[in-house]
């Protein structure tokens, strides 16, 4: 595997279910981001972790958790989600630093019915 | 003033021609810029950076910065059909580390 991978790479998920998407990079980097994508919107960081400890929460709601083992890994939980939170959610990773360039992994696909 | 601002589009241009994507930018941002290319229904794929006032040219795309009016630009030249996609520019923003802001997006679409 190289670069970023995510998965699934789609889910249908109900609002009382519980579920979790992974994110790993083979890429060497310390540095790893969830983003929302939703119809229309621009892409909307969420969190940040760098060196495995969360450095952003882009006051992203409780019902997604995240969590970063190591710094090849990193996981968003889902629980009680809402329908409005469909959307196509994306993993990148960088270097540590403010200009470093992010790379993106192929996304969720999410649906809450 | 959002952070960065791209008109939506679509830009509509024949193959063959030069496609010019802009971008504006207020000062809350750090004056790296990275251009990113989205095809429908895929991941944003990093496709130039640049990091200093002037051009900087891969291939056929060509990134301008210009500091001085707080734009930046890609310049796609021979434009494709599989250039059709949404471009999408970011810079870090300022004192904010790692934290990118994504413009909107411009859809291009290259007819033949």
């Amino acid at each position: 595997e190289t670069g970023v991978t995510q998965t699934p790479r789609h889910l249908v998920m109900g609002m009382t279910n519980k579920k979790s998407l992974k994110c790993e990079q083979h890429l060497g980097h310390n540095a790893m981001y969830w983003y929302k994508q939703s119809a229309k919107k621009p892409l909307e960081l969420m969190f940040v972790y760098n060196f495995k400890e969360q450095t952003e929460n882009n006051s992203v709601p409780s019902r997604f958790s995240p969590e970063c083992p190591n710094s090849s890994h990193l996981f968003l939980h889902l629980h009680t989600l809402q329908p409005e939170d469909s959307a196509l959610y994306l993993c990148a990773s960088s270097r540590p630093g403010t200009d470093n360039e992010q790379f993106f992994g192929p996304g969720t696909r999410l649906t809450v019915l | 003033q959002k952070e960065v601002e791209q008109n939506s589009g679509p830009l509509s241009v024949p193959e063959g021609a030069i496609a010019s994507l802009n971008c504006t930018y207020s000062d809350r941002v750090s004056q790296s810029f990275f251009w990113y290319r989205q095809y429908s229904g895929k991941s944003p794929e990093l496709i130039m950076s640049i990091y200093s006032n002037g051009d900087k040219e891969d291939g056929r795309f060509t990134a301008q910065l210009n500091k001085a009016s707080q734009y930046v630009s890609l310049l796609i030249r021979d434009s494709q059909p599989s250039d059709s996609a949404t471009y999408l520019c970011a810079a870090p923003v300022s004192g904010g580390y790692n934290k990118l802001i994504f413009g909107a997006g411009t859809r291009l679409a290259v007819h033949p």
